[in-house]
């Protein structure tokens, strides 16, 4: 596809569960960046990577949280001992080279219901 | 810290009327602006972008304006129709490593009444 895709596109697991987002970006597209929106909030920034490496993960709110990307292509977010506070919807953006005019484009998201 | 923020949480608006939606945010060293549409149960999609060396900036029916004395912009939005009705972000950027992290403020719910 053309886009950016997610998958699952819903996830509902329970408190303590580990749970895996993945995010395709788009063909060719270095940088990747993923984001958290709360229920009637803006994004939250994540993580962003460009190529395989993470220069910045300010923003995983915790250990239990971290992701990995690999052949400078797919990302996998992944979430341990999942909490109620967790659940959100999961958006993941790549953009061509991550300069600053470069464009995200943002995936469907993922949204994640910890039970 | 970086702040953005939206001063109307939702705004409605008849089909046919101009809409603007508003935007403060906190660092003056913001070079880059974006706005951002999000439709129901889909990610945001860039709709305008403004440098900070500009004060206005024109697009297919969109227009953003910058104001950095009071650390403003706004985007106004001609002839609403109801495909406009989304979710409407502004968004700062910052420099890190390389790279250009947005700083997103809470939306604003634009609501088109046909």
């Amino acid at each position: 596809g053309a886009g950016v895709s997610q998958s699952p596109s819903n996830k509902v697991t329970e408190k303590g569960k580990d749970v895996e987002l993945r995010c395709d970006p788009i063909s060719g597209h270095t940088a990747l960046y993923w984001y958290r929106q709360s229920l009637g909030q803006g994004l939250e920034f994540l993580i962003y990577f460009q190529g395989n490496s993470a220069p910045d993960k300010s923003g995983l709110p915790s250990d239990r949280f971290s992701a990995e990307r690999t052949g400078g292509s797919v990302s996998t977010l992944t979430i341990q001992r999942t909490q109620q506070e967790d659940s959100a919807v999961y958006l993941c953006a790549s953009s061509r080279q991550g300069g600053n005019t470069d464009t995200q484009y943002f995936g469907p998201g993922t949204r994640l219901t910890v039970l | 810290g970086e702040s953005v923020g939206l001063h109307l949480p939702t705004l409605s608006v008849q089909e046919g009327d101009n809409s603007i939606i508003n935007c403060a945010y906190s660092n003056s060293a913001s070079d880059y602006f974006i706005w951002y549409k999000q439709e129901s149960g889909k990610g945001p999609q860039f709709i305008i972008d403004i440098r900070s060396n500009m004060d206005k900036r024109q697009g297919q029916r969109v227009t953003v304006l910058l104001n950095k004395t009071v650390k403003h912009l706004s985007l106004q939005i001609a002839a609403t129709q109801p495909g406009d009705s989304a979710v409407y972000f502004c968004a700062t950027s910052r420099a890190s490593g390389g790279s250009y992290i947005p700083t997103f403020g809470r939306g604003t719910s634009l609501i088109v009444h046909p």
